[in-house]
């Protein structure tokens, strides 16, 4: 069974920094893209970043782009992601989600259930 | 960055109903489309992929259709477990980018 768990969410002052990570199991992490997706509350979709089967390829959304940084360990099976310089419009629930193929822009065909990350003084 | 546009924003039907869905692209995105179900309090869903595949647990009610900037998602006979947000996500280009969501509610 697919198991995705995310962590490291909490309440940060702005400016400040967080590291996510979703402990991935059940399916060879290192054969799938991974993907970060946000959803503040009451509000849609978006998404945020993804990386490539071996980590050498990343991707984000304009909002994040030089704030935040992907990552994989494939040797602990988990995905991260480093949030600096947070803005109180970051405020989220923060999916970690698996790749339906190994490219990183493959749809995601399995989601955690979010780390709420808040954004405020 | 390419704007996806769903509509209706709120479909309100009855159970048994037919459900059309619609997701229009800024530009085209080929076939790279997918849909996703969100319920209250739980995470997406992918329910179906590159237009028109369906994902693994869903039933052949839900099909979706389109190519380049048109895109629909039909529901044949609306079950009561069919009432959720759906979203449209189209990979072609970066970044990914995800419509604003259609909420099917009970009429």
């Amino acid at each position: 069974e697919v198991q995705l768990l995310e962590s490291g969410g909490g309440l940060v002052q702005p400016g400040g920094s967080l590291r996510l990570s979703c402990a991935a199991s059940g399916f060879t992490f290192s054969s799938y893209g991974m993907s970060w997706v946000r959803q503040a509350p009451g509000k849609g979709l978006e998404w945020v970043s993804a990386i490539s089967v071996d980590g050498h390829d990343t991707y984000y959304a304009d909002s994040v782009k030089g704030r935040f940084t992907i990552s994989r360990d494939n040797s602990r099976n988990t995905l991260y992601l480093q949030m600096n310089g947070l803005r109180a419009d970051d405020t989220a629930l923060y999916y970690c989600a698996k790749n339906r193929e190994s490219y990183p822009s493959g749809p995601n065909d399995y989601w955690g259930q979010g780390t709420l990350v808040t954004v405020s003084s | 960055e390419i704007v996806l546009t769903q509509s209706p924003a709120t479909l309100s039907l009855s159970p048994g109903e037919r459900a059309t869905l619609s997701c229009r692209a800024s530009q085209s995105v080929s076939s790279y489309l997918a849909w996703y179900q969100q319920k209250p309090g739980q995470a997406p869903r992918l329910l179906t992929y590159d237009a028109s595949n369906r994902a693994t647990g869903f039933p052949a009610r839900f099909s979706g259709s389109g190519s380049g900037t048109d895109f629909t998602l039909t529901i044949s006979s609306l079950e009561p477990e069919d009432f959720a947000v759906y979203y449209c996500q189209q990979r072609n280009n970066w970044p990914l980018t995800f419509g604003g969501g259609t909420k099917v509610e009970i009429k």
